[in-house]
């Protein structure tokens, strides 16, 4: 079955940089876009970043350009997401999900990052 | 990309049938199929209920429908029960992915 487990959240002073992973297993993760969205403490949903299946095109939301940078490592199944300069506004659950044909249709449980001096 | 427009409360009574409304424009819910709705429960991730306006994943409840007219999509959940209280989140998906605020759901 598809898993995807993130890690690297935690706590991290203004300005610093963080990477989150994510771990994917039960799916061939070299065919597939993958996501990363983020929901603050008590607040909706928001899409951060996307990545094709091959690395090859990237997209991200407004909060993230310029800071956040999304890649993956097929040999690795995994996906990062590498944010710089954090404010905290960046404070928040985030999670990556499983591109399929325009939805996300798997998520992970999340990892938490706290922007905080 | 501005946020879909999503009612922030939404209230019903077991066994009612009760509809999520999700207002865009006509860049993003009214010119593509690509809507989705995702429950999440508290402290739990989002699932997807509904992908590409009306259809449902393998293992998600017929109870769930999904529909689009113009720039407008919603959910409805017939024969409410209980487990189904939760968040529902609505997007679009063009080249990025645009989130609704939310609508928390309490049966009653």
């Amino acid at each position: 079955q598809v898993q995807l487990v993130e890690s690297g959240g935690g706590v991290v002073q203004p300005g610093r940089s963080l990477r989150l992973s994510c771990a994917a297993s039960g799916f061939t993760f070299s065919r597939y876009g993958m996501h990363w969205v983020r929901q603050a403490p008590g607040k909706g949903l928001e899409w951060v970043a996307v990545i094709s299946y091959d690395g090859s095109r990237k997209y991200y939301g407004d909060s993230a350009k310029g800071r956040f940078t999304i890649s993956r490592d097929n040999s690795k199944n995994t996906l990062y997401l590498q944010m710089n300069s954090l404010r905290p506004e960046d404070t928040a659950v985030y999670y990556c999900a499983k591109d399929e044909m325009a939805t996300l249709d798997y998520w992970g449980q999340g990892t938490l990052v706290t922007v905080s001096s | 990309q501005s946020a879909l427009t999503q009612p922030a409360s939404v209230s019903g009574s077991p066994g009612q049938s009760i509809t999520l409304s999700c207002t865009g424009t006509s860049s993003d819910v009214g010119g593509y199929n690509y809507v989705s709705w995702y429950q999440q429960h508290p402290g739990k991730a989002p699932k997807l209920m509904i992908y590409d306006v009306s259809n449902r994943p393998s293992g998600v409840s017929n109870r769930f429908s999904g529909s689009k007219s113009g720039n407008t999509a919603s959910l409805t959940i017939s024969g409410l029960q209980a487990e189904d209280e939760a968040d529902y989140y609505c997007s679009s998906y063009t080249s990025s992915v645009v989130f609704g605020g939310g609508t928390k759901l309490t049966v009653l």
